[in-house]
């Protein structure tokens, strides 16, 4: 069965510094993976998605992550973090079929100045 | 284009009660879906509809029934309220129902509390 797994529950980081949010799964084809943020009191909004091709994403508001079969693994990384970046991140695996999308439990992103 | 709009925002309801909520696209997507999102659970998919007419369970249906009369709605009904349903409920939809890599665009939520 499919699964997703957030390790880190919640990440404290300094504004400007690096940001690494770790995600595994486990699916036994080539998984379509994605990367969601939520906001406070907000819906889930599309960073980043992976289904073929070049392993490393592109995504919006600065992010990137990196598609590693071997450690079955999708990190999501941003180089210097804002201060709005604060907000809930969840990693998801969807099945070829295109019917279902797992997510992982969510991290919890603070920011300090 | 509003997207997808969901009422109500909160709801507190008694056990036993029923009640359901809405969700509406105006993208004239296929696919819409239900989730409920509970702490240190993620989001859990209830159910979700490929078209008009045709709906199907995802990993956590029980106490929960759907149907899609039109493209853009996708109401959710909960028939006798339980406690263990207080949780914020997403709606989403995407274009295509082949389509896995398609994104998903979610609704603002509804939190519900049942007493």
């Amino acid at each position: 069965a499919q699964s997703v797994t957030q390790p880190d529950i919640h990440i404290t980081v300094s504004e400007g510094a690096s940001l690494e949010l770790r995600c595994n799964y486990s699916y036994g084809a080539t998984p379509y993976l994605f990367w969601y943020v939520q906001s406070p009191g907000q819906g889930l909004q599309l960073l980043l998605k992976y289904f073929s091709g070049d392993t490393l994403v592109q995504g919006i508001k600065g992010f990137e992550a990196e598609f590693k079969r071997s450690q079955s693994s999708f990190n999501l990384r941003k180089p210097s973090v804002h201060w709005s970046d604060a907000a809930e991140y969840f990693c998801a695996v969807g099945d070829t079929g295109g019917f279902k999308t797992i997510f992982g439990a969510g991290t919890r992103l603070f920011v300090k100045a | 284009n509003a997207g997808v709009t969901q009422t109500p925002k909160f709801q507190v309801l008694k056990t036993g009660q029923s009640m359901t909520l809405q969700c509406a696209q105006d993208m004239n997507h296929e696919y819409m879906s239900w989730y409920r999102q509970d702490p240190g659970m993620g989001l859990r998919l209830i159910h979700y509809s490929v078209g008009a007419g045709i709906t199907d369970q995802g990993e956590v249906p029980n106490g929960y029934n759907v149907s899609r009369s039109t493209t853009e709605d996708f109401p959710l009904r909960l028939l006798s309220a339980a406690p263990s349903q207080t949780s914020v409920y997403f709606c989403a939809s995407r274009p295509s129902t082949s389509g896995g890599t398609d994104t998903q665009y979610f609704g603002p939520g509804t939190r519900l509390t049942v007493l």
